[in-house]
C-alpha cells in the first residue's frame, strides 16, 4: 500500500541521548515534512524538504536536525534529547512544493524524553 | 502573520443531527484551506480543501465546507452526522502569497454520541 512509513513507532529515550526518527515514502512526493503534535498547539511545522537535495527550517527547528539524500528518505534527528521535546511526531509528503496540494502524513511516532 | 483559529475546544451532537466545527482564519493574500480528521492514534487524513471557485467545497465522507471571505471563516458542516465522525479534526491554512507554511489550528474534538 502505497503510503508514508515511519519507525519507530513508540520510543522512551533518556536525556541527553541521539535519536533518529525514520520517514520513508513510495509516492514519489517531491516535497516532505516533519511536525510535531502537542495537546492544545496543533501541529506545528520542524523541518521541510521541497526536493531532493534541499532542506529548510520550520517553525520550531531547535534542536533537530534532517536530510534528504533522495526523493524517499527524510530521517529526523534530535542530536541530544531533552525532555521537551517528549511529543507525537508525524512525517508527511506532497506531490509539489506549492501552496494548493495536501498533505499525506505517516502513522506517527512517539517519542517520551525523560 | 497568518493564522488559523478553531474557537471549539469540543462539539458534541447526536447522531443523525446536523454537525458543524468552525474555523476562522487570518492571511495576508488570498487563502488555502484545508480540512483534515485524525483518528485515535492514527496519522490526520485530508478531507477536503478550497483553493477557488464554488464557496461549498465538498469533501471524502459526506462532509462538505463553506468558504466565507466576509467573515474569514471555513466551518466544516455535515448534514447527519455518524457515530464513526467521532475524531479530532484540524483546519489549516496556506497563503498563496508564495509562503509554504501550512499552519494548522489547534483542532476541535467531535463526539457523536448514539
Amino acid at each position: 500500500i502505497a503510503g508514508i512509513t515511519q519507525a519507530p513507532t513508540s520510543q522512551i529515550l533518556a536525556a541527553g541521548r541521539r535519536m533518529t526518527l525514520r520517514c520513508t515514502q513510495d509516492m514519489r512526493h517531491n516535497a516532505m515534512y516533519w511536525y510535531r503534535q502537542d495537546l492544545g498547539l496543533g501541529l506545528r511545522l520542524i523541518h521541510y524538504s521541497n526536493t531532493a537535495g534541499t532542506t529548510g527550517k520550520g517553525e520550531v527547528p531547535d534542536g533537530y536536525s534532517v536530510s534528504r539524500a533522495n526523493t524517499d528518505d527524510f530521517p529526523l534527528t534530535l542530536a541530544s534529547a531533552v525532555p521537551s521535546q517528549t511529543s507525537v511526531y508525524f512525517c508527511a509528503s506532497s506531490l509539489e512544493y506549492t501552496n494548493t496540494g495536501e498533505l499525506f502524513f505517516g502513522e506517527g511516532s512517539r517519542l517520551t524524553v525523560l | 502573520a497568518q493564522s488559523v483559529a478553531q474557537p471549539e475546544d469540543q462539539v458534541n451532537v447526536a447522531e443523525g443531527n446536523p454537525l458543524t466545527v468552525k474555523c476562522t482564519y487570518s492571511v495576508s493574500g488570498n487563502p488555502y484551506l484545508f480540512w483534515y480528521v485524525q483518528y485515535p492514534n492514527r496519522g490526520l487524513q485530508f478531507l477536503l480543501k478550497y483553493i477557488t471557485g464554488d464557496n461549498l467545497v465538498k469533501g471524502s465522507y459526506g462532509f462538505e465546507a463553506e468558504f466565507n471571505k466576509s467573515q474569514t471563516s471555513f466551518h466544516l458542516k455535515k448534514p447527519s452526522a455518524l457515530v464513526s465522525d467521532s475524531a479530532l479534526y484540524f483546519c489549516a491554512v496556506r497563503d498563496n502569497g508564495g509562503g509554504f507554511k501550512t499552519i494548522f489550528g489547534a483542532g476541535t474534538r467531535l463526539f457523536v454520541k448514539a
